[in-house]
């Protein structure tokens, strides 16, 4: 079965300063997506990243980096220089490539970005 | 551009009650669409999800039942509602077809209270 770990269910980090967020999986596809959402206080669930499994090249997003490593099955979360609005639970999805019903979720990790 | 709809963000009701949660998509044709449970802020349990009018898929037996009269509306429903059904309701649509590379899109949630 396809399964999505997030081994942190709680970290804190400092205002600008960089925190690293984990994330693996299991699967047997070779071709499938990976993201992480984002749910601040409001509880609006936000994309923050994506990555194809294809691409050898990590997704970037302004602050958000992936450190994708298929070998491994990992998917770990770089934010750099955070900010106090970063504070959020963050929550890990896979899919298959040719499954569109439905994402594994990992149980997400909740970051305290601190003054 | 496309845009998600859920309504009501809050609602209090008492227990053995009906309940109806809508929740529309616009600027989009054919989406799939999806409803999940929230329950003490962590994890996302998949409800059900629907790929076509009248089509809806049942994740986990309870208390629930959904449906999709028309294209971009998706509405969780029950008969009777139990105190376990309070949590945190969230519709999402991803684009039609079978890409795992769509990006599944949130509503804003909404709250449920069964006393």
């Amino acid at each position: 079965a396809q399964t999505v770990t997030q081994s942190q269910p709680e970290m804190s980090v400092q205002e600008a300063e960089t925190v690293t967020l984990s994330c693996t999986y299991d699967t047997s596809e070779n071709n499938y997506y990976l993201f992480w959402y984002k749910q601040p206080p409001s509880r609006q669930m936000i994309l923050v990243i994506r990555q194809e499994a294809y691409k050898q090249q990590n997704a970037t997003e302004n602050r958000f980096s992936v450190n994708f490593q298929k070998a491994a099955k990992s998917f770990s979360l770089k934010i750099s220089d955070s900010q106090l609005g970063d504070t959020a639970m963050y929550f890990c999805a896979f899919t298959d490539a040719g499954n569109n019903r439905k994402l594994i979720w990992g149980l997400g990790t909740s970051l305290a970005v601190n003054p | 551009s496309q845009t998600i709809h859920q309504w009501p963000a809050t609602l209090v009701q008492p227990v053995g009650s009906p309940l109806s949660l809508e929740c529309t998509v616009e600027g989009t044709s054919n989406p799939n669409l999806y409803w999940y449970r929230q329950a003490a802020g962590r994890g996302l349990q998949l409800l059900f999800y629907s790929v076509g009018i009248g089509q809806i898929s049942s994740e986990v037996p309870q208390n629930l039942s959904a449906s999709r009269p028309q294209d971009r509306q998706f509405i969780l429903s029950s008969k009777k509602l139990l105190l376990s059904d309070s949590g945190f309701y969230l519709c999402a649509w991803r684009g039609p077809g079978n890409s795992g590379a769509n990006v599944l899109t949130f509503g804003a949630g909404s709250r449920l209270t069964v006393l």
